[in-house]
């Protein structure tokens, strides 16, 4: 079956630690995103990639990092420099990097920090 | 500033009837939008996608519209079931490479 799959399902860390979350996608699609899930608010983009070893800045890329080298993994690295890292995180992918696509998602990593 | 807003309070409705669910938005010129649902703990999952040029689409039970004028999308669900109850978002055109979405509906259905 073709998807995209994120792990873990939760996630928890202390504060002042790293961590990266893990989203795979064997839909041969050229881009991936990135979105946090608050309650109460729309998805908001946090990083995306049009094609491997490029990525670009989305809305809210403070404090997180990412990094393209293989066509169907897109990892992110959620730092200690990132305020409110608590929230549902949520991967995508389009066929190419053009907001006309419908977007796949995968099943979201909640991350807890305390 | 650039707004979407749906309606600011959950849906309860009895199965069979028809749900109504509105997108507005501000400052945006979508070329295009489309509708996800949502269920609780999950990605979303695309449903439809109208272009400006479209003023309506549906698919099976599902009916979307799109006013450029109003800045105003709506999503129907006739027939309403109560598998229907979920969490519906509306995604605009923000550019060429990135959508933005709407905080999203609840819908719940009643047998």
């Amino acid at each position: 079956d073709g998807g995209i799959t994120q792990s873990p399902k939760y996630l928890f860390r202390k504060e002042g630690q790293n961590v990266t979350l893990s989203c795979e996608q064997n839909l041969n699609h050229d881009a991936m995103y990135w979105y946090r899930q608050d309650p109460g608010q729309g998805l908001r983009l946090i990083y995306y990639s049009q094609i491997v070893n490029d990525f670009q800045k989305g809305d809210i890329a403070e404090g997180y990092s990412v990094s393209r080298e293989k066509k169907e993994s897109f990892p992110l690295t959620v730092t200690s420099a990132q305020k409110n890292p608590t929230a549902f995180y949520l991967c995508a992918s389009t066929p190419r990097g053009d907001s006309s696509y419908e977007q796949y998602f995968g099943p979201g990593t909640r991350l807890t920090v305390t | 500033s650039q707004k979407i807003e749906q309606n600011s309070e959950a849906l309860n409705i009895q199965e069979g009837k028809t749900a109504t669910l509105t997108c507005n938005y501000t400052n945006y010129s979508p070329a295009y939008l489309q509708w996800y649902r949502q269920d609780p703990g999950r990605g979303p999952v695309f449903l439809l996608l109208i272009r400006e040029n479209e003023k309506e689409k549906r698919k099976e039970r599902l009916k979307v519209t799109f006013d450029t004028t109003l800045k105003q999308s709506l999503f129907h669900i006739t027939a309403s079931q109560p598998a229907d109850s979920a969490t519906y978002l509306c995604a605009l055109e923000a550019n060429d490479y990135k959508l933005s979405f709407g905080a999203g509906t609840t819908v719940t259905v009643r047998a």
